[in-house]
């Protein structure tokens, strides 16, 4: 069936160097796209969203990246900080369904002091 | 509330035995999802709701699961004569429009099940 996935199980950067986190998609029909950080112990945590009619979002240190033509999907964090260590999972939602998010796997980033 | 609230934190059950969880969704929001989390990996669907009513169901191990959200009561998700395979966090979540209409989830901080 059709999932969300993610490419690295596992990213580490430097304290304060900027970080990438990928995830490619398969379902053409996704309209709406969520990152969210889990830190452990805790529940998912919305950090940014973007709907299929943009390619490009930001917030506060955070950016997101969606390309349609490959079905790809990425979050860029600036300036990284211990905080923000978590595992990060990228969800989809086709805008058809009832079941609420498809959730890929997550990527844990490590950040080193 | 605030926040979607979960309770109990932990529980920990015979194999065999039932499991009830309870989740307090954000007031003002009119659907409720039940995810399961195995070993920190990836997020699977159990169930939703759109007030009290059943919206989508099609995650949910229909045998020895079962959840609802009554009126003016925690909505609860229980598991009869649970297996070892049950062990997991159980997220709930909720959110103010219907799926499909580009709308954040709020989530909880989980229950942790540990089926022994």
């Amino acid at each position: 069936g059709e999932s969300v996935g993610l490419h690295l199980p596992t990213l580490s950067v430097q304290e304060g160097d900027n970080s990438i986190i990928n995830c490619a998609y398969s379902n053409s029909a996704s309209d709406y796209f969520i990152w969210y950080k889990q830190e452990s112990g805790k529940g998912p945590q919305f950090i940014i969203d973007i709907r299929s009619n943009m390619d490009k979002r930001q917030g506060q240190r955070v950016t997101v990246l969606l390309n349609k033509t490959v079905k790809h999907l990425s979050l860029q964090i600036a300036a990284t900080q211990p905080g923000d260590s978590a595992v990060y999972f990228c969800a989809e939602n086709s805008g058809g369904g009832a079941d609420g998010l498809t959730f890929g796997k997550g990527t844990h980033l490590i950040i080193q002091p | 509330g605030e926040e979607v609230a979960q309770t109990p934190k932990h529980l920990v059950r015979g194999e065999g035995q039932k499991a009830k969880l309870y989740c307090a969704p954000i007031k003002g929001h009119s659907y409720v999802f039940w995810y399961q989390q195995v070993l920190k990996n990836e997020f699977k669907f159990l169930i939703s709701f759109q007030n009290e009513n059943v919206f989508d169901e099609t995650g949910m191990p229909k045998e020895r699961f079962s959840a609802k959200c009554l009126p003016n009561s925690p909505c609860s998700l229980e598991i009869q004569a649970t297996k070892l395979e049950d062990s997991a966090v159980y997220f709930c979540a909720s959110s103010r429009t219907r799926p499909g209409l580009n709308t954040e989830a709020f989530f909880g901080q989980g229950t942790r099940l540990t089926v022994v």
